[in-house]
């Protein structure tokens, strides 16, 4: 059973630009959530997404948004690129959304913002 | 305010040797905490998983244990081997919300010398 597929591994993009990562969850699954992890912060929670709609949203900027699909691919867009936008872009995805659900995360796409 | 709490920040030990991992929260309602591990570069991969009424759980040489009266975690890991380098994240969720709301700590950075 592949896991939570995520693409590109690594991406550099100049301040300004605009930037969308994809993720695959696990067949199955419908939930998934995305995360910022930076060595600062941590991990931090960006939005979740279950059947396509947004159940759940973070604490950041408009300039950050989802979509999933209706395979529940899910793919994240910043828009605006800033110098603090550069972070690793983790996944997870989960059968459902209930807390107790086992969360299964992807490689992360690890974004440079030069 | 919700928060989970990681100590130490970083650990060096000899391989063979024992280690404790300690997370304390102030995340309410509780539903369950998670143990994570996370390699360089990787997504983290989850260890336990436990809920209000679980003292301890075991998987391999990793044991967690809970005390949800004083809101204290420990990960103890047995007889280190080289590959357990990595970053060690407690994670805790609530009840009431979606899996997506899950509250990181920052991580025990444990580093296994040969």
């Amino acid at each position: 059973k592949a896991g939570v597929t995520q693409t590109p591994r690594y991406l550099i993009k100049t301040r300004g630009q605009q930037v969308t990562l994809s993720c695959s969850p696990i067949s199955g699954h419908r939930s998934v959530s995305w995360y910022q992890q930076t060595p600062g912060q941590g991990l931090q929670f960006l939005f979740e997404y279950f059947s396509e709609t947004q159940r759940n949203k973070g604490n950041f900027p408009g300039r950050f948004s989802g979509r999933q699909f209706s395979n529940s691919r899910s793919e994240m867009n910043v828009s605006t690129l800033e110098l603090g936008d550069s972070a690793l872009y983790l996944c997870a995805s989960s059968l459902d959304t209930e807390p107790g659900a086992e969360a299964f995360f992807g490689q992360g796409t690890r974004l440079t913002v030069v | 305010k919700n928060q989970v709490e990681q100590s130490p920040q970083s650990l060096i030990i000899l391989e063979g040797k024992n280690c404790t991992l300690q997370c304390n929260y102030t995340v309410s309602p509780f539903s369950n905490l998670r143990w994570y591990k996370q390699d360089t570069g990787r997504g983290p991969v989850s260890l336990t998983i436990m809920t209000f009424s679980e003292n301890t759980k075991s998987n391999g040489r990793y044991t967690a244990t809970l005390d949800a009266d004083t809101k204290q975690s420990s990960l103890h890991i047995t007889a280190s081997q080289l590959s357990d380098s990595a970053s060690y994240i407690c994670v805790v969720s609530t009840r009431g919300s979606t899996l997506g709301r899950l509250y990181f700590g920052r991580g025990t950075q444990l580093t296994v010398w040969p």
